[in-house]
C-alpha cells in the first residue's frame, strides 16, 4: 500500500527566508509525486509533480521540489518565502500504472511572517 | 490547466434530507473522478472512485447507500448524501484526471462543497 508522511503539522518562516516543507513516501513500485496547496475553504491547487526525469522539479509560484529515491523523500522548497505563501500544503503519491487515486499526507500548515 | 467545477459551494440542510453535489470537468473529459472528504484541520480522505458508465468503487468504511455516486457522462459526476445527519457535515472535494496523457497527469480539484447539516 502507498502512504505519505508529512512530519510537520506547522512550519513558520520569516518573509524572505527560504522554506522547506518535508514529505516522505512509501510505494511498492515507482512513484508519481505531487504537491498541492489549499487556501481556506477552497479546493486544492496543483503546484508541481515528479513523474520521471530530473530529480529537481520546478513548479508554480517559485516552488520547487527534489525527488530523492534513496531517502524516499520529496521535500517542497522555495528560496524566498512570501506572506502570501501562507496556506496548507499537501504532498501526495500514487503508484505508476493504472488509474489509481492519490494518497495524501496529512498536510503542513505554512505560516510566513512579515 | 484543466478546470473542475463543483456546485454548490455551500449548502445547509435539515437532518434527514438529501443533498446532491455536482462535479464537472469543464474543458476535458474524465472517465474517472474521485470524491474526497476533508474534516477540519485534517487531510483528504478518499471516499470513492467514480467511473463513467459503471458503479463507483467505495473505500472501506464508506457507506455506499448513504453516499450515492453517479457518473453519467465523461464530464459530470454527482455525489448525493442521503438522509443527511449532523455528522455528515464536512467539506467534500471532487477531483478528475484528464484521460489523455497516459494517466500520468495530476488531479484537478473542484473548489469543494461545504455541507452543514442542522
Amino acid at each position: 500500500a502507498q502512504s505519505v508522511a508529512q512530519p510537520e503539522d506547522q512550519v513558520n518562516v520569516a518573509e524572505g527566508n527560504p522554506l522547506t516543507v518535508k514529505c516522505t513516501y512509501s510505494v511498492s513500485g515507482n512513484p508519481y509525486l505531487f504537491w498541492y496547496v489549499q487556501y481556506p475553504n477552497r479546493g486544492l491547487q496543483f503546484l508541481l509533480k515528479y513523474i520521471t526525469g530530473d530529480n529537481l522539479v520546478k513548479g508554480s509560484y517559485g516552488f520547487e521540489a527534489e525527488f530523492n529515491k534513496s531517502q524516499t523523500s520529496f521535500h517542497l522548497k522555495k528560496p524566498s518565502a512570501l506572506v502570501s505563501d501562507s496556506a496548507l500544503y499537501f504532498c501526495a503519491v500514487r503508484d505508476i500504472g493504472g488509474n489509481t487515486p492519490l494518497v495524501f499526507g496529512k498536510g503542513t500548515r505554512l505560516s510566513v511572517i512579515a | 490547466g484543466a478546470v473542475v467545477s463543483q456546485h454548490p459551494s455551500w449548502v445547509i440542510c435539515k437532518s434527514g434530507t438529501s443533498v446532491k453535489i455536482e462535479c464537472r470537468s469543464l474543458d476535458f473529459q474524465a472517465t474517472t473522478m474521485f470524491w474526497y472528504r476533508q474534516f477540519p484541520k485534517q487531510s483528504l480522505m478518499l471516499m470513492a472512485t467514480s467511473n463513467e458508465g459503471s458503479k463507483a468503487t467505495y473505500e472501506q468504511g464508506v457507506e455506499k447507500d448513504k453516499f450515492l455516486i453517479n457518473h453519467a457522462s465523461l464530464t459530470l459526476s454527482t455525489l448525493t448524501v442521503t438522509s443527511a445527519h449532523p455528522e455528515d457535515s464536512s467539506f467534500y472535494i471532487c477531483s478528475a484526471r484528464e484521460t489523455s496523457g497516459g494517466g500520468t497527469g495530476e488531479l484537478f480539484f473542484g473548489e469543494g462543497s461545504r455541507l452543514t447539516v442542522l
